[in-house]
């Protein structure tokens, strides 16, 4: 069974910085893709970035570039977003979530993990 | 890629069908559409991918359909759980990335 569990949610203030952490297990984490969705509270779910399985490929949404890093150790079965300059309206839950298999395609988001929440306030 | 959902809320009673719809700014593979259901307090469940195809034990009550631009998810025989929010979701290819639509909300009336 896939068992997804993020880490490192605390509160921060505005133009802090933070590193998240996902610890997967359940799976070949070497050969997928992983995401990180956000969720603000009481908001929607927003996709944040992904990242190939094998590190060669990395990709943000527009709001989080320049900001936001993600990086993996395929070794360690981790996932990890570190989070630079942080704004108010990153405030979320943020959840890792498994992507596909190498470059088989897309066929949705199936496991997702339990989120870590993100307060970026004074 | 803009996925704009209607109605944002949908009032109904156990039993009843729900059509839900999401439509995209411009025509997209239905290779990379997914509809997921939300419950308070827990993460988002996978329910289609490919438009139409039923994730892992997705009960047969939930169909997805539709191409280009208009898609549908139908809920037949609305059961207690299926009150949620409901979001459709794309995959662009190049360069990759993933939107998500708004969201609706399914309520018992």
């Amino acid at each position: 069974e896939v068992h997804l569990v993020e880490s490192g949610g605390v509160v921060v203030h505005p133009g802090g910085s933070l590193r998240l952490s996902c610890a997967a297990s359940g799976f070949i984490f070497d050969d997928f893709v992983m995401h990180w969705v956000r969720q603000s509270p009481g908001k929607g779910l927003e996709w944040v970035s992904l990242i190939s399985w094998d590190s060669s490929y990395t990709y943000y949404v527009d709001s989080v570039k320049g900001r936001f890093t993600v990086s993996r150790d395929n070794s360690k079965s981790s996932l990890y977003l570190q989070l630079d300059s942080l704004r108010s309206e990153d405030t979320a839950l943020y959840h890792c979530v498994k992507g596909a298999y190498r470059n088989t395609g897309f066929y949705g988001l199936a496991s997702w993990g339990p989120g870590t929440l993100v307060t970026v306030s004074s | 890629i803009v996925l704009t959902q209607s109605p944002g809320t949908l009032s109904l009673t156990p039993g009843d069908s729900a059509t839900l719809s999401c439509r995209a700014s411009q025509s997209i593979s239905t290779s990379y559409l997914a509809w997921y259901l939300q419950t308070p307090g827990q993460a988002p469940r996978l329910l289609i991918y490919g438009a139409s195809y039923r994730a892992t034990g997705i009960p047969d009550r939930f169909s997805g359909s539709g191409s280009g631009t208009d898609f549908t998810l139908t809920i037949s025989g609305l059961e207690p759980e299926d009150f949620a929010v409901y979001y459709c979701q794309v995959y662009v290819v190049s360069p990759p990335g993933i939107t998500f639509g708004q969201g609706t909300r399914l309520d018992i009336k």
